[in-house]
């Protein structure tokens, strides 16, 4: 089946500690997406890539890093300098450029203590 | 920058009824997407409908509908026939064109119960 995967569904980390979060799709899509939410909020962007090897910043990227090494696999660290980590994560992709729908994975519920 | 407005933040209605939600935008962009999703209690994100902007009709998807009106930046969602699996976060999204990709952009959700 075609879809979007993220690993794993639930993750705890202690304060201080670097984390990375799996996202591998197989739509050989060319865009790929993080999100960020928040309760009481709706997605947030923190970073996106449209092409291997090339990512840009979204809205709240401070405190975390990604890498874009296959057409597949978008991976996403949650830094020990983001301040408050404890969320859920979203991954998704899209044909990539304008108009094209984004189509999102199951989330990872991150806590930090 | 673009925002995008719901102003429900909850609502309810009964099993086969109609209900509609609210969202507004503010852009000065001319050309542009629209869309709901619907954020159930698993939390997946499920693409209800889209709206491309240069078009006047509005989208229908079976029991879902919406309502753009351009000129007020308001795009709501009608849900027809109303159904328990209906029950969900729905959030309303634009997307505006960067040049190199499609982001989006979320309104802060309403949630929407369907009761017997």
């Amino acid at each position: 089946d075609g879809g979007i995967t993220q690993s794993p569904k639930y993750l705890f980390r202690k304060e201080g500690q670097n984390v990375t979060l799996s996202c591998e799709q197989n739509l050989n899509h060319d865009a790929m997406y993080w999100y960020r939410q928040d309760p009481g909020q709706g997605l947030r962007l923190i970073y996106y890539s449209q092409i291997v090897n090339d990512f840009q910043k979204g809205d709240i990227a401070e405190g975390y890093s990604v890498s874009r090494e296959k057409k597949e696999s978008f991976p996403l660290t949650v830094t020990s300098a983001q301040k408050n980590p404890t969320a859920f994560y979203l991954c998704a992709s899209s044909m990539g450029g304008f108009s094209y729908e984004q189509y999102f994975g199951p989330g990872t519920r991150l806590t930090v203590t | 920058a673009q925002t995008v407005t719901q102003s429900q933040p909850e609502m309810s209605v009964q099993e086969a009824e109609t209900v509609t939600l609210s969202c507004t935008y503010d852009t000065s962009e001319s050309n542009y997407y629209l869309f709901w999703y619907k954020q159930p209690p698993s939390r997946q994100m499920i693409l209800v409908i889209r709206q491309e902007a240069y078009k006047q009709q509005n989208a229908t998807e079976n029991r879902f509908s919406v309502n753009f009106q351009k000129a007020a930046k308001s795009f709501s969602l009608k849900i027809s026939d109303s159904q328990l699996g209906d029950t969900a976060m729905y959030f309303c999204a634009f997307m505006r064109n960067t040049g190199t990709a499609s982001k989006l952009t979320f309104g802060t959700g309403t949630r929407l119960q369907v009761t017997l």
